[in-house]
């Protein structure tokens, strides 16, 4: 069985800072990983997913994730943030359906 | 392309009575997947469909079903509506793919906010 933990229900950060939202899964298989971001009132968006290849996965707005198979981890990172990054996060895992976390706020601090 | 189409965008029920609710998935997608959003629990799997079969089912009671059409069009039904269905309904296409299912991407659309009272 797959599924994701996130770390974090509300992360701050102040704007320019470094963003770090962590994930950490759980499957019996090679995982397929996704982190979507939702704004207030819409749906989800793909920033970025790890299926095969290289670890470290550059995704739209400068955000990056890395896949670290021996911690089962793949944090987002932004090296600075912006107050138009302040928004849910989630992290999902996908085996025969996909399983997401339960999510982080993040908030940016201008 | 247009993107992931669900409507209505909001909807306002009472206890006991029913809902349906449509999503228009990509054009070319053949998988339409939905789930239910809310604070408490985050996002729930409710069911995928898939050239017209239901292909996976979350843990949701039988009041919870679904369907789609031929042109890949979804409907989800919640009978017997509760004050614990107050949600936002997501919908999600993707490609479908055989032997790429597993990487995927869905795509969603804005959701369907529902209120029970």
């Amino acid at each position: 069985a797959q599924s994701v933990t996130q770390l974090g229900s509300h992360v701050s950060v102040s704007e320019g800072a470094l963003v770090l939202l962590r994930c950490n899964y759980s499957s019996s298989v090679p995982p397929y990983l996704f982190w979507y971001v939702q704004y207030p009132n819409q749906g989800l968006q793909l920033l970025l997913k790890y299926t095969t290849g290289a670890t470290l996965v550059k995704g739209i707005n400068g955000f990056e994730a890395e896949f670290k198979k021996s911690e089962t981890s793949f944090h987002l990172t932004k090296p600075s943030a912006h107050m138009s990054d302040a928004a849910e996060y989630f992290c999902a895992v996908r085996g025969g359906q996909f399983y997401f976390g339960t999510g982080t706020s993040l908030t940016v601090i201008p | 392309k247009a993107g992931v189409t669900q409507t209505p965008r909001y909807l306002i029920k009472t206890r006991g009575q029913q809902v349906t609710l449509s999503c228009s998935p990509i054009s070319g997608h053949r998988s339409v997947s939905w789930y239910q959003q809310t604070p408490g629990q985050g996002l729930q799997f409710l069911f995928e469909y898939f050239s017209e079969t239901q292909r996976n089912k979350g843990n949701f009671p039988g009041r919870f079903s679904g369907r789609q059409f031929s042109n890949s069009r979804s409907e989800m039904n919640v009978s017997t509506l509760e004050l614990g269905d107050s949600a936002l309904y997501l919908c999600a296409s993707s490609p479908g793919l055989a032997g790429a299912r597993a990487t995927d991407t869905q795509y969603f659309g804005p959701g369907t906010r529902l209120t029970v009272l």
